[in-house]
């Protein structure tokens, strides 16, 4: 199995442009959860699904963030407009049922807004 | 709500020597637990987890986790550091009895190894 893969690995955008970020689960896993990670804040988690359903998206800090889950294999994460405030690594992590078991994190997509 | 507290923000030690890295959660009940290990400019990847049973967890690269409900910790170990251990790591809770539920993170403690 190639593992959660995530795209692009890398993005630098100007302020106010749009950033759409994508993620691609494990195959079989059937909830996927977007996490942003920064130095001042930590591991945040932004939002999660479960079975393409949004079950929690208290954490995504504003409007101008959106995720999207049309189907089992693939999800993007939206900001527009972008701002310098948001760059960080965003990493989606996949799992395959309860919360037992574990998350299976993708490599993270280092977004700088400048 | 849970919350988990790494209370060292960075650690050196030497190649060699005993590590031991905390965690204390706050929560109702006891929760799931886990330990993620972090490389350079790569995602998180799971050491050990504890969820029942025996309250000191093996994991693997040599971590072992102890599960201390009246402290509500649980630290990792390891008693030998390699240079290769130099990473960020992670503690994390989950809520049981949910499904599909969210893993709460701490802030990381980032570990050095000294040669």
């Amino acid at each position: 199995d190639a593992g959660v893969i995530q795209s692009p690995r890398h993005e630098v955008t100007e302020m106010g442009q749009e950033v759409t970020l994508r993620c691609k689960p494990i195959s079989g896993h059937n909830s996927l959860f977007w996490y942003r990670q920064t130095m001042m804040r930590g591991l945040e988690l932004l939002i999660y699904f479960n079975n393409n359903v949004p079950i929690d998206d208290s954490g995504m800090p504003e409007d101008r963030f959106s995720a999207k889950m049309p189907n089992a294999s693939f999800s993007t994460l939206k900001i527009q407009p972008s701002e310098p405030r948001d760059s960080a690594v965003y990493f989606c992590a996949s799992r395959a049922g309860q919360t037992n078991e574990k998350l299976f994190f993708g490599s993270g997509t280092q977004l700088s807004v400048l | 709500a849970q919350s988990v507290t790494q209370p060292d923000i960075h650690i050196t030690v030497s190649e060699g020597a005993s590590l031991e890295l905390r965690c204390n959660y706050s929560y109702g009940a006891t929760p799931y637990l886990f330990w993620y290990v972090q490389s350079p400019g790569q995602g998180l990847q799971l050491l050990l987890k504890y969820f029942s049973g025996d309250t000191l967890v093996q994991g693997i690269k040599g971590f072992e986790a102890e599960f201390k409900r009246s402290q509500s910790s649980f630290n990792l170990r390891k008693p030998s550091v390699h240079w290769s251990d130099a990473a960020e790591y992670f503690c994390a809770v989950g809520l049981r009895n949910t499904n599909a539920g969210k893993s709460t993170f701490g802030d990381g403690t980032t570990l050095t190894v000294k040669p």
